[in-house]
């Protein structure tokens, strides 16, 4: 398997534009996470599904942010309109219930100038 | 809000030297895990420790447990320049499904 994969692993873009991040779970893997991470707050939960359902997105900023998972192995996390400070490095982890270890994408690093 | 914090939060030693970071959390949990990120990549996980585990070892690497104190430390033995790194511990809270909640990290720098 080719761990989990994120895309695009840069993104720059302009505020007020939409952005997507993209995620590819690990193949048989029912639990997918979204984290941010920055210097000041660390790595957030934004958000966690399982089996393809939005679990807890308790971790959400705004509702700027969403998130969803058509099927079991693709996810999106998207950002419309993006600001200033949501620059951060983007990941997302999966997991299968019996294994609590996580496997982490390589993750998105976002500037929103 | 994190639920881990290790201590401390940046280390250097010199290679050979073992390397000791330690983790308190706040809530009860069913398990904690250890997390590597070296710089511009995601984490990999390490190691885990069940609630009722105290001790574990994983090649170089020994992770204690005290439930009581709600602590946790992570031992890196005989220490190489490609153990230079952030270690984070990672809480499984009781009432939290499979959510794991990430302390700040200790950076660590092994100097060969």
């Amino acid at each position: 398997d080719a761990g989990v994969i994120q895309s695009p692993r840069h993104e720059v873009t302009e505020m007020g534009q939409e952005v997507t991040l993209r995620c590819k779970p690990i193949s048989g893997h029912d639990y997918l996470f979204w984290y941010r991470q920055t210097m000041m707050r660390g790595l957030e939960l934004l958000i966690y599904f399982n089996n393809n359902v939005p679990i807890d997105d308790s971790g959400m900023p705004e509702d700027r942010f969403s998130a969803k998972m058509p099927n079991a192995s693709f996810s999106t996390l998207k950002i419309q309109p993006s600001e200033p400070r949501d620059s951060a490095v983007y990941f997302c982890a999966s997991t299968i219930t019996e294994n609590y270890g996580y496997t982490f994408g390589s993750g998105t690093r976002l500037t929103v100038v | 809000s994190q639920q881990g914090e290790e201590d401390p939060q940046a280390l250097s030693i010199q290679e050979g030297e073992n390397a000791t970071m330690n983790c308190s959390y706040k809530t009860s949990i069913n398990n904690l895990q250890w997390y590597r990120q070296n710089s511009g990549r995601g984490l990999v996980h390490l190691i885990l420790i069940r609630s009722n585990e105290r001790e574990k070892h994983s090649g170089r690497l020994r992770v204690t447990l005290d439930t009581s104190k709600k602590s946790s430390s992570l031992l890196i033995t005989a220490s190489r320049a490609a153990d230079t790194a952030s270690y984070f511990c990672a809480t499984d809270a009781n009432n939290a499904g499979n959510m794991l909640t990430f302390g700040g990290g200790t950076r660590l720098m092994v100097k060969p």
